[in-house]
């Protein structure tokens, strides 16, 4: 049973430059989450997706967008690179938006900023 | 909209000894609580959850919590911890008074184990 995958697993970019993650959620899974885990801290949330439609959103500004295919993958992406967006970007996937505390995490992709 | 402190960030400790590490969420509702560790070079997994019933929850490798809700706590424990549980450990609050059923997580507590 296929569980949560990521990719890239690491990537640099430069300032002002954009960025696309990718996600695959565990089988029979239908909701994703994203999550910026920055160094020392915990996962923080940055939006949902179910049903091809953002479901809800963290305080995360405008330049982070998402979307979510049909088979349930999901992109993650971010505009206008600036230093402080290097971090662990987590991908979780659950069944429906209303079990969300039972996740099931990727194991990330590494976003550095220079 | 909850916060969680997890008091110890770095715990190190030798075989055998025993562990608790502190969580506490910012204020009272009706909450579900949970823990998720995250072993090196691994992902995110769940360790143990709390819905509602018995205060005191099991989950997996020997782990136990309490919820104690006067003290807006969930304590994470083992009684003697192994090398194996060298890793980093989260405590998550889903606050399902807003409806959002979206988890807020600590910021982590590193636990070494010394062989």
């Amino acid at each position: 049973d296929a569980g949560v995958t990521q990719s890239p697993t690491h990537l640099i970019k430069t300032r002002g430059q954009q960025v696309t993650l990718r996600c695959s959620p565990k089988s029979g899974h239908d909701t994703v989450s994203w999550y910026q885990q920055a160094l020392g801290q915990g996962p923080q949330f940055i939006f949902q997706y179910y049903e091809e439609e953002e479901r809800q959103r963290g305080n995360f500004p405008d330049r982070f967008s998402g979307h979510q295919f049909p088979n349930y993958s999901s992109e993650l992406n971010v505009n206008a690179l600036w230093l402080g967006d290097s971090a662990l970007y987590l991908c979780a996937s659950s069944l429906g938006t209303g079990n969300t505390g039972e996740l099931f995490f990727g194991e990330g992709s590494r976003l550095t900023v220079l | 909209a909850q916060s969680v402190s997890q008091h110890n960030h770095h715990v190190i400790l030798s075989e055998a000894a025993s562990l608790e590490l502190g969580c506490n969420y910012s204020y009272g509702g009706t909450v579900n609580l949970f823990w998720y560790v995250q072993y090196p070079g691994q992902h995110l997994q769940l360790l143990l959850k709390y819905f509602s019933g018995d205060p005191l929850v099991k989950g997996i490798k020997g782990f136990e919590a309490e919820f104690i809700k006067s003290k807006f706590s969930f304590n994470l424990r083992k009684p003697s911890v192994q090398w194996s549980d060298t890793a980093e450990y989260f405590c998550a609050v889903r606050d399902l008074s807003g409806g959002s059923y979206i988890p807020t997580f600590g910021r982590g507590t590193s636990l070494i184990v010394h062989p």
